[in-house]
């Protein structure tokens, strides 16, 4: 995989964490982010600089620097827990690429 | 209401050939490619290709080049992901996606999934 997350990470309800994604593409591109709970679709929950879908919740924000995008969740609920996805163009601009996954945990 | 429908899960042995499908309604079919999306049992998401149902453009990973096909037929708003030759490997879950919000890469409409399982 061309972004790179880490494959696990918690959090403690009511608190903030952030999960990342690396690659060289996003040095080009935005990185969008995605919600998946087991025996779902993946839901779309930042995309751009940082725009939610209608229905997202405002506890969800992005950021990004080099290459490196973050996915900020502040003030985690016990329902955030998921498995969430980063995706963006590849390094040539023509593909897509999505990143390994980042299973998070709230406690 | 914008949503894609994909069609049910197949039970299939090695070496045949399938055809799965994703119809779109609600919106202009042929204004935003159709993506399509591999999930392997316990595994993450891959990009597997798209499509431009103005045209038929395709763009596949190069992985899955030869060996799965995307077409579309625009008069029915239908995608479709096929294979002449199935492998064992292929079982997994496949979604179809599309960016309605704008951005080529941002998946906010999904269908609900069509499970392959390829198995002699």
């Amino acid at each position: 995989s061309e972004l790179t997350q880490d494959p696990a990470v918690s959090v403690a309800l009511g608190q903030t964490v952030r999960i990342t994604c690396q690659g060289d593409s996003l040095r080009s591109y935005y990185a969008t982010w995605y919600q998946q709970k087991p025996g779902q679709a993946p839901i779309l929950v930042l995309y751009a600089k940082n725009d939610r879908p209608s229905g997202i919740p405002d506890r969800f924000s992005g950021s990004s620097s080099g290459n490196t995008a973050s996915l900020t969740i502040t003030g985690a609920q016990a329902e955030d827990e998921a498995d969430y996805y980063c995706n963006s163009r590849d390094s040539t601009g023509n593909r897509v690429v999505f990143g390994g996954g980042t299973k998070l945990t709230v406690l | 209401e914008v949503q894609l429908v994909q069609s049910g899960a197949e039970v299939k042995r090695p070496g045949e050939s399938l055809r799965i499908s994703c119809k779109g309604s609600g919106y202009t079919f042929t204004a935003y490619w159709i993506t399509w999306v591999r999930q392997m049992p316990g595994k993450g998401l891959e990009w597997i290709g798209r499509i431009d149902p103005s045209d038929s453009y395709t763009y596949y990973r190069p992985s899955f080049e030869g060996h799965a096909t995307i077409s579309v037929d625009k008069s029915i708003s239908t995608a479709y992901l096929q294979w002449n030759s199935l492998k064992a490997s292929d079982t997994a879950m496949y979604y179809c996606a599309t960016p309605i919000v704008g951005v080529r890469y941002a998946f906010d409409i999904w269908g609900q999934g069509t499970m392959v399982t390829v198995s002699s």
